[in-house]
Formats: structure tokens, C-alpha cells, sequence
């Protein structure tokens, strides 16, 4: 059964960047589309970017240059990286297989 | 970008009801290979979005086939057939035909 969680800070201040992890369980991430979406306060939910098997990546124009998606095969691991965030970038941030699979998700606010 | 309008944003409905939510795309969700990407997707309080249904209308594996989904081209529907207690939540519909991937503002289903 395949497992996502994310793990990384849960505040982030203001022009910083915002770093997390996705760790990957019973499933190799050389296999399918792997990405990140997060959810703001509300229910508005945005699509960030992803990693395909090959390492290709696809990020949302919204996020213009700020954002990388990247991957550690050996550590069966991809990470998000987020930078100059401002407020507005508070969210709870979830990776996810295409958007089969959710991990549990991870509250992070980017406060001063 | 498109723009998935859900409605009705809020439905409350009693055990055993039958209930409808509708999804409407600012575009045709027609890829060119002949798929429609539109999916529907569970977030139970709490918890992590899960998926429903997957190409408009197929039922991903574990998913009581209570519920059901239809619709083609901009219009689309997901369906419970007899509300359960733990179908509360909020559902989204989300589309993958046309880049950046997009999700509707969410209906919130309550159990009266």
C-alpha cells in the first residue's frame, strides 16, 4: 500500500523559503507523477507543480519562479521548495501520487 | 486557467437521501486522446482528500458504489445514492486536461 508524509517546518517567516519533504512508502517514485497541492484557509485548493518518474517537472504558472519540485531516488523522497513566500503562502501543503493518493498534509504559516 | 464552478457550495442532506453535485468547466475537459480528466474527490473533516472517482465516471477501488459520477464535455455530476454518516465532508471535483491542473471551490455536505 503506498504511503505519502510530509514533514518540514510549520512556520516560515516572510521572504524566507519554505522547504518540505514528501517521504514515499510502498511505492517507487521512478513510477508514476508525483506533486504537491496545498489548501488554503477556506477550501480553496491550488495545484503547485509536480515530478514525473523521469524528472521531468510541471509547476503552475501562478508560481512563476519561486517554485522547485525535486527528488531523492535513493531516499524514495521529493521535496517542495517555495521561495520569497509572503503571508499569503499559508496553507496546509500536501503531496500526493497524481491525485490518487494524499499524504496527511502539513499546516504551514509564514508569519513574522 | 479553468475555472470548475461547483454548486451548490453547501448541501445538507438526512441519511438515506439521494444527492447531486454539479460541476461546470470554463472549457471542454475533451483531451485530444479521447480521455476526460475529470475527477471527483472526498475531504472528511480531519482528514486527507481522497479519491472518488476518476474519469468522469469510474469508481476507484474501496469506493462504495453508492457513489456514481457522470457527464461530458463541461458538464459533470457526482451522485450519492442514499447518504451515509460518513459521507460528510467536502468533495471537490478537479481537472487534468488542460495544464495547470484546477480544482472547484468545493461543495460542503452536512448531515442534518
Amino acid at each position: 500500500e503506498v504511503q505519502l508524509q510530509e514533514s518540514g517546518p510549520g512556520l516560515v517567516k516572510p521572504s524566507q523559503s519554505l522547504s518540505l519533504t514528501c517521504s514515499v512508502t510502498g511505492y517507487s517514485i521512478t513510477s508514476n507523477y508525483w506533486g504537491w497541492i496545498r489548501k488554503f484557509p477556506g477550501n480553496k485548493m491550488e495545484w503547485m507543480g509536480y515530478i514525473s518518474y523521469s524528472g521531468s517537472t510541471s509547476y503552475n504558472p501562478s508560481l512563476k519562479s519561486r517554485i522547485s519540485i525535486t527528488r531523492d531516488t535513493s531516499k524514495n523522497q521529493f521535496f517542495l521548495q517555495l521561495n520569497s513566500v509572503t503571508t499569503e503562502d499559508t496553507a496546509t501543503y500536501y503531496c500526493a501520487r497524481s491525485t490518487g493518493t494524499w499524504g496527511q498534509g502539513v499546516m504551514v504559516t509564514v508569519s513574522s | 486557467d479553468v475555472v470548475l464552478t461547483q454548486t451548490p457550495p453547501t448541501l445538507s442532506a438526512t441519511i438515506g437521501q439521494s444527492v447531486s453535485i454539479s460541476c461546470r468547466s470554463s472549457q471542454s475537459l475533451l483531451h485530444s486522446n479521447g480521455n476526460t480528466y475529470l475527477h471527483w474527490l472526498l475531504q472528511r473533516p480531519g482528514q486527507s482528500p481522497q479519491l472518488l472517482i476518476y474519469l468522469v465516471s469510474r469508481l476507484e477501488s474501496g469506493v462504495p458504489n453508492r457513489f456514481s459520477g457522470s457527464g461530458s464535455g463541461t458538464d459533470f455530476t457526482l451522485k450519492i445514492s442514499g447518504v451515509e454518516a460518513e459521507d460528510l465532508g467536502v468533495y471537490y471535483c478537479v481537472q487534468g486536461t488542460h495544464a495547470p491542473l484546477t480544482f472547484g471551490s468545493g461543495t460542503k455536505l452536512e448531515i442534518k
